[in-house]
């Protein structure tokens, strides 16, 4: 009964690549999010979309695309990898009056 | 851009409550405060959160002061498990989280 669930786990890839990450919450939320944390455990928000309609878009480089097909599903698209993109990437939902945020267990992306 | 300020570390001696303290002296009327953790390699974890009571749940309680300037996560009877990265963070319901440095707790046999 994964609530937030996220694949692949692990990602390693070379630079310039274009690769995607899925995210899918079976908790009947409005509202779902990208953060990413960097190799220094800084923990940062990229994206938050509500009902398929991008909410919050922080300064991301534009390479990154979130696609949400559904209300359950929120998938990051990242072109021409580079090597800072190596981070874990983890995805969130919240309800709309919610003030708990149920994050996924995260994808180490590693770009060599 | 973090609103509040934690100690980087804390022990605290298993079976014992472990005092999380957290400040934010520049909080707004309509901000609440959170408390996330996050162990090793997972992904963040939300505690409890309150606006001006205290606050008590099944997994810890939250005091925080009159003037709401300090708040303190209690987890009154810490075991090996709660090892982990404490976040306090300040936010009002319409915001972002924004995730500080946090105080990493390790909790002693």
């Amino acid at each position: 009964d994964t609530a937030v669930s996220q694949t692949p786990k692990y990602l390693v890839t070379q630079m310039g690549n274009d690769k995607s990450i899925k995210c899918e919450q079976n908790l009947g939320h409005d509202t779902m999010y990208w953060y990413k944390q960097d190799s220094k455990k800084f923990l940062k928000i990229m994206f938050s979309y509500n009902n398929k309609e991008l909410i919050i878009n922080e300064t991301v480089p534009n390479r990154f695309s979130p696609k949400s097909p559904d209300k359950a599903h929120l998938n990051l698209h990242i072109n021409s990898l580079e090597l800072g993109d190596s981070a874990v990437y983890f995805c969130a939902s919240g309800g709309t009056d919610s003030f708990e945020q149920y994050f996924g267990p995260g994808t180490r992306l590693t770009v060599t | 851009d973090a609103k509040t300020t934690q100690p980087p570390s804390m022990d605290c001696a298993e079976g014992r409550a472990a005092n999380l303290p957290c400040n934010h002296s520049t909080i707004s009327g309509n901000e609440y405060v959170y408390w996330y953790r996050q162990i090793h390699s997972q992904g963040p974890q939300y505690i409890i959160h309150g606006l001006k009571n205290n606050e008590t749940n099944e997994m810890a309680s939250l005091i925080i002061t009159e003037d709401r300037k300090s708040s303190t996560l209690i987890l009154p009877h810490a075991t090996l498990r709660d090892t982990a990265v404490y976040y306090c963070i300040v936010r009002a319901s319409n915001e972002k989280l924004t995730f500080g440095t946090g105080t990493r707790l390790t909790i002693i046999p």
